[in-house]
């Protein structure tokens, strides 16, 4: 079964536009992250949470925002969605923010 | 510039043979890691050697770690087809963390 889930596996949103990713962690974990994949840029970190905290953003842009209403959830909100945000995302989860981490099989997000 | 950068770009070995990516960095780091990512998957990470540490194993992997020359090694032993991936290195400081490009290893049969 998976351990984390990340929904959906493809997005198509068009500029403009404003759409959620979602990711659930069953690893009991305390810590989740948020990194992006895209084909022009090294694999990016961008937010961390603990114990649905805030507690590291590494992301210029406040069109991200993470939202965690419960303890194994972290899903990323995007508004304005640009071309540019075209990209894969993927979510990730730790016992704490010390140990080691287990990503999901990301959300491959395309913004026309 | 990237903060971060492994080398080579690529490699390709033969299975069981032994194998060196490098990662050289440019900033005072906390710690370094390494992660592998499969086509298709997500990263997976494979050793986190922290700055005061020099050496690290996990299985058939060993990662080396040289603060005075900013650089960190990942060597892979006895290496199977499905060590196939890309290797990346990651520097990590007052929690911020930076990725470089990854090294592509194919590793034939």
């Amino acid at each position: 079964d998976p351990k984390i889930i990340q929904k959906p596996k493809y997005l198509v949103a068009v500029t403009g536009s404003e759409k959620i990713l979602i990711c659930e962690q069953y690893l009991g974990h305390n810590a989740m992250y948020w990194y992006r994949q895209s084909a022009k840029k090294p694999l990016e970190f961008m937010f961390s949470y603990s114990y649905q905290k805030l507690m590291d953003n590494q992301t210029a842009s406040s069109r991200f925002q993470p939202q965690s209403s419960k303890k194994n959830h972290l899903d990323l909100q995007i508004t304005a969605l640009k071309p540019d945000d075209s990209a894969t995302y993927f979510c990730a989860s730790s016992q704490d923010r010390l140990g080691e981490q287990y990503f999901g099989p990301g959300t491959r997000l395309t913004v026309l | 510039s990237q903060l971060a950068e492994e080398n080579p770009w690529a490699l390709s070995v033969h299975e069981g043979e032994s194998v060196t990516v490098n990662c050289s960095y440019k900033t005072s780091i906390t710690a370094l890691q390494w992660y592998r990512q499969k086509s298709g998957e997500g990263p997976a990470q494979l050793i986190l050697i922290r700055s005061n540490e020099r050496e690290k194993r996990n299985g058939r992997l060993r990662a080396t770690l040289d603060t005075s020359s900013q650089s960190s090694s990942l060597s892979i032993t006895a290496t199977r087809c499905e060590d196939t991936a890309v290797y990346f290195c990651a520097t990590e400081n007052n929690n911020r963390i930076f990725f470089g490009d990854g090294t592509q290893l194919v590793v034939k049969p």
